[in-house]
């Protein structure tokens, strides 16, 4: 079956734009997850959402935010870019949310804010 | 607040060699945790529970409560085992968890 489809793939942005990320998760799966990955801080969490709604939230400022449709499929929206955003964003799905089955991530969203 | 630390950045055995990626957490309920790798040029996978206490690729990982740590062992190390691993704790019990990522550990395998 199909895997976690990030979209998409590179991103160049300018400061201060806005940028729209997409995650499908593997089908069935109801929770996503996204994470921002950099070398100095490593993985760290931003959100996860389950039958639409968020249900955590990691230390981020507000810029950051995120929503789930009907089919699972979640967005993520970073507003007022700034240079230090540019990160592999990655989305991982699980069947349900905080599951002890582990989650299946994507291949990520490279973003770079110049 | 939980945490993951895996005290080696980076790692080189020889082909045939034990090897033993070491993770340490804390957290004040109930752990689960979590091997994450990835390969190059690949996406992060899961590589095994602690939950499910199985043995993947010929890994294994004991989870020690009382010295807390979720420490990954293999008896002998293969070239393909070099990859990025990564120890992860997912919080919140029942709850909708986070996971938590220690800041990983590069395996370099020798022939």
């Amino acid at each position: 079956k199909a895997g976690v489809t990030q979209t998409p793939r590179y991103l160049i942005k300018t400061r201060g734009q806005q940028v729209t990320l997409s995650c499908s998760p593997i089908s069935g799966h109801r929770s996503v997850s996204w994470y921002q990955q950099t070398p100095g801080q490593g993985l760290q969490f931003l959100f996860e959402y389950f039958s639409e709604t968020q249900r955590n939230k990691g230390n981020f400022p507000g810029r950051f935010s995120g929503r789930q449709f009907s089919n699972s499929r979640s967005e993520m929206n970073v507003s007022t870019l700034e240079l230090g955003d540019s990160a592999l964003y990655l989305c991982a799905s699980s069947l349900r949310a905080g599951s002890n089955y582990g989650y299946t991530f994507g291949s990520g969203t490279r973003l770079t804010v110049v | 607040a939980q945490r993951v630390t895996q005290p080696e950045k980076l790692l080189s055995v020889f082909k045939g060699a034990p090897v033993e990626l070491k993770c340490n957490y804390s957290y004040s309920g109930s752990p689960e945790l979590f091997w994450y790798v990835q390969y190059s040029r690949q996406r992060l996978q899961l590589l095994l529970r602690h939950i499910s206490r199985e043995s993947i690729k010929g890994f294994t990982a004991d989870l020690n409560k009382g010295e807390t740590s979720f420490h990954l062992k293999k008896p002998f190390a293969q070239e393909e085992d070099s990859a990025m691993y990564y120890c992860a704790l997912i919080s919140g019990g029942t709850s909708y968890g986070k996971l938590t990522f220690g800041q990983g550990t590069i395996l370099t395998v020798h022939p």
